[in-house]
């Protein structure tokens, strides 16, 4: 079955950067585009970043652009997540997520998930 | 303030049908772009309930069924059940803003 499990998660001093992972198993990784979602604290979700299967293409939200990377390890099933320049508002539990090759890729939606790594920007 | 709109909460008596909306505007749902549903239970990651618009994965009982007309979807659960009480999400595809979009969320009370 579809596993993703991410890690790297913890409590970061503000301008403090943090990479997360994703380790992918239980399908072909290098086959389906990977995405992160964010949920702040009692809050809704936030998409941050798409890669392709084969990761020459990504796309970032505007939120996040110049201050996150995401990238893709297709020979270790992993998907990470560079966050540079840390901030409070960046305090949130992020998720990875597979996209489901459905139609077109802005057609996409998640579908599956990993359990999530929460990030705590704290002085 | 989030792109695509929903109520923030809404409720049933077990039994009862209960619809969330969605709504969006001409650069999302409105131009065409398909709307997924998910679910989220307390303490836990998001599960996808109904894709593209009106599809129902395996495993969804057929209580839960989605819509789409214009810049507006639906999610409507029939018959409520206590273990449906979660949290909602919409989600689509923002072509002005190249992103995916969610909106932000409505709570589903099970009285």
């Amino acid at each position: 079955q579809v596993q993703l499990v991410e890690s790297g998660g913890g409590m970061v001093q503000p301008g403090r950067s943090l990479r997360l992972s994703c380790a992918a198993s239980g399908f072909s990784f290098n086959s389906y585009a990977m995405h992160w979602v964010r949920q702040a604290p009692g809050k809704g979700l936030e998409w941050l970043a798409s890669i392709s299967y084969e990761g020459s293409q990504k796309v970032y939200a505007d939120s996040v652009k110049g201050q996150f990377t995401i990238s893709r390890d297709n020979a270790k099933n992993t998907l990470s997540l560079q966050m540079n320049n840390l901030r409070p508002e960046d305090t949130a539990v992020y998720y990875c997520a597979r996209g489901s090759g459905w139609r077109r890729p802005e057609e996409n939606y998640f579908d599956n998930w990993g359990q999530g790594s929460l990030v705590t920007v704290s002085s | 303030q989030s792109v695509l709109t929903q109520p923030p909460s809404v409720s049933g008596a077990p039994g009862q049908r209960v619809t969330i909306s969605c709504t969006g505007t001409n650069s999302n749902i409105g131009t065409g772009y398909d709307v997924h549903w998910y679910q989220q239970l307390p303490g836990t990651a998001p599960k996808y309930v109904i894709y593209g618009n009106t599809y129902r994965p395996s495993g969804v009982p057929d209580r839960f069924s989605g819509s789409k007309s214009g810049a507006s979807a639906s999610l409507v659960i029939t018959g409520l059940q206590a273990e449906d009480e979660a949290d909602y999400y919409c989600q689509s595809y923002d072509s002005s803003l190249s992103a995916y979009v969610f909106g932000a969320g409505t709570k589903v009370t099970v009285l």
